[in-house]
C-alpha cells in the first residue's frame, strides 16, 4: 500500500532551526511536495523535490533522497508565524497525491 | 487577480438531506479535485476532474457526487448526508502542467447532525 509517514508534533523555540521528516512508500513517484497550512486555513505551497538534493527557498529549505523514500522540511530563523502544520505528500505514478497526516510544528518564545 | 472560491464556508445540515458545495475558479485550469480533512488524518482525495464532461472517483467517493459542465466550477454533492461526513471539504486546482502543484481553496467547514 501507499503510506507517508510524518511526525505527529514537533516543538521548537523562536529563532532556532527545526527539521520535519517524511518517508514515503508509493507505486511509482512523480515529486514531493510539502505545504504549510495555519490553524483555520487552507495547504499553502512551500516547495517541491523531484531530483534528489536541497531546494533552498529562504528561510525554508527542502531535501529529498529518492533512495531512502525520505524527505525533510528545513526552518531556519523560526518565527512565531512559523507555527503551523506542516504536509507532506508525494505524487504517484498515476499524478495523484498521497498526503501524510501532517506535523503540527509549536514555536515558543 | 484569479482566485479559488468555496462556498458555503460553514454549513450545518441534518442527517438525509442532500447538500451541495461549491468550487469556483478563475485560473482556467483544467485539473479540480474536492478533498476532506478529518484529525488525524492526511487529505483525502473524493473526487476529481481533469477538464468538462470528466469525473472521477477518489479514494472515499461513496456518498459523494461530482459534475462537470464547465472549466469554472465543480460542485460536490453529498447525495444524503451521514455524520460521518462531518468534516472540512477543500477544493483544489492544478493547471496540468510539470510539476503540476495543487493550490486550495479557503474550505467550506460542513457539520451533518
Amino acid at each position: 500500500g501507499q503510506n507517508i509517514d510524518q511526525p505527529t508534533e514537533m516543538t521548537a523555540t523562536e529563532g532556532a532551526i527545526v527539521q520535519i521528516n517524511c518517508t514515503y512508500q508509493t507505486s511509482g513517484f512523480n515529486g514531493l511536495f510539502w505545504y504549510q497550512q495555519h490553524a483555520g486555513e487552507a495547504p499553502t505551497f512551500l516547495s517541491y523535490n523531484v531530483l534528489d538534493g536541497l531546494e533552498e527557498k529562504g528561510r525554508f529549505s527542502s531535501f529529498l533522497s529518492r533512495s531512502k523514500g525520505y524527505s525533510y522540511l528545513l526552518l531556519k530563523e523560526l518565527q512565531m508565524k512559523d507555527s503551523a502544520s506542516y504536509l507532506c505528500a508525494c505524487m504517484d505514478s498515476n499524478y495523484q497525491l498521497i498526503w501524510g497526516a501532517g506535523t503540527k510544528l509549536i514555536i515558543k518564545p | 487577480d484569479a482566485e479559488i472560491t468555496q462556498s458555503p464556508r460553514h454549513k450545518i445540515t441534518e442527517t438525509g438531506r442532500q447538500v451541495t458545495l461549491a468550487c469556483h475558479q478563475t485560473w482556467n485550469h483544467n485539473n479540480m479535485f474536492w478533498y476532506r480533512q478529518d484529525l488525524g488524518h492526511g487529505l483525502r482525495l473524493i473526487h476529481y476532474s481533469y477538464g468538462v464532461q470528466d469525473t472521477n472517483k477518489g479514494e472515499v467517493s461513496d456518498g459523494y457526487s461530482v459534475s462537470r459542465s464547465n472549466t469554472e466550477d465543480l460542485p460536490l454533492t453529498l447525495e444524503s448526508a451521514a455524520s460521518s461526513q462531518t468534516s472540512v471539504y477543500f477544493c483544489a486546482i492544478s493547471s496540468g502542467r510539470d510539476p503540476d502543484t495543487q493550490y486550495f481553496g479557503p474550505g467550506t467547514r460542513l457539520t451533518v447532525l
